[in-house]
C-alpha cells in the first residue's frame, strides 16, 4: 500500500495560484475518479475540500478545484489568501478497496 | 450537525493492548461506512481501516492487519478500533472519519502513545 506522492512544499503570495500534484499509479489515482483533497490545519482534524477529483461540498470556496490526468492528480487553489496556509492532502480509492493518502505538502503563503 | 467524537486513547506499553470508540450523532449512522485514520506525530495521515455498513466487510492497511480489528453497534451509533499487540510506530492521533465516497466528515481525534 504504496503513498501518492505529494510535494512537500509550495509557496505562493496572495493572489497568486498555485498547484499541488499528487502521483499515483494505475492501481489507485488511475483506476478511479475517487481521488480527494483535504485541507489540514495546525491541530485541527482534516477537512474535505475536493471529491471525486473535481467536485466541492458545499461551502468549500470556488477557488479550490481540482482535475486529474492519467494517474496525476492535481489541486489548483487561485486568488491565494493567508487561510489557505495549511498542510494539503490528496488521497484514492484502490482496486484492492483500501485507502491511500499522499505524504502532504505544506502550503506557505508569503 | 454530524458530530464525531473519539476516545479512548492514552499512553499503553509496547506489546499491550488499548480499545478505541468513536461516538457518532447528527447522521444515520448505520447508513454510512466509517474509517479510522491515524497521524503520527509531525507527520502525514494514514488510512488504518473501513468498516461496511452492517460491519461484514472491513478492510485494513497491511501494517496493522492482524493486531488491529474495527467494529460497529449500529444501535448505540458507535465505532470501535480494538489494538493488540501495539508498537511504537502506532503512537498517533487516531481519527474517526465518516466514509461517504471519501471522507467527509472527522472528529478531533485521540492520541495514543505507545512507549516503555
Amino acid at each position: 500500500q504504496s503513498v501518492l506522492t505529494q510535494p512537500a512544499s509550495v509557496s505562493g503570495s496572495p493572489g497568486q495560484s498555485i498547484t499541488i500534484s499528487c502521483t499515483g499509479t494505475s492501481s489507485d489515482v488511475g483506476a478511479y475518479n475517487f481521488v480527494a483533497w483535504y485541507q489540514q490545519h495546525p491541530g485541527k482534524a482534516p477537512k474535505l475540500i475536493i471529491y471525486d477529483v473535481s467536485n466541492r461540498p458545499s461551502g468549500v470556496s470556488n477557488r479550490f478545484s481540482g482535475s486529474k490526468s492519467g494517474t496525476t492528480a492535481s489541486l489548483t487553489i487561485s486568488g491565494l489568501q493567508a487561510e489557505d496556509a495549511a498542510d494539503y492532502y490528496c488521497s484514492s480509492y484502490t482496486t484492492t478497496y483500501t485507502r491511500v493518502f499522499g505524504g502532504g505538502t505544506k502550503l506557505t503563503v508569503l | 450537525e454530524v458530530q464525531l467524537v473519539e476516545s479512548g486513547g492514552g499512553l499503553v506499553q509496547p506489546g499491550g493492548s488499548l480499545r478505541l470508540s468513536c461516538a457518532a450523532s447528527g447522521f444515520t449512522f448505520r447508513n454510512y461506512w466509517m474509517s479510522w485514520v491515524r497521524q503520527a506525530p509531525g507527520k502525514g495521515l494514514e488510512w488504518v481501516a473501513n468498516i461496511q455498513q452492517g460491519g461484514s466487510e472491513k478492510y485494513y492497511v497491511d501494517s496493522v492487519r492482524g493486531r488491529f480489528t474495527i467494529s460497529r453497534d449500529n444501535a448505540k451509533n458507535s465505532l470501535f478500533l480494538q489494538m493488540h499487540s501495539l508498537r511504537a510506530e502506532d503512537t498517533a492521533i487516531y481519527y474517526c472519519a465518516r466514509l461517504d465516497g471519501d471522507f467527509d466528515y472527522w472528529g478531533q481525534g485521540t492520541l495514543v502513545t505507545v512507549s516503555s
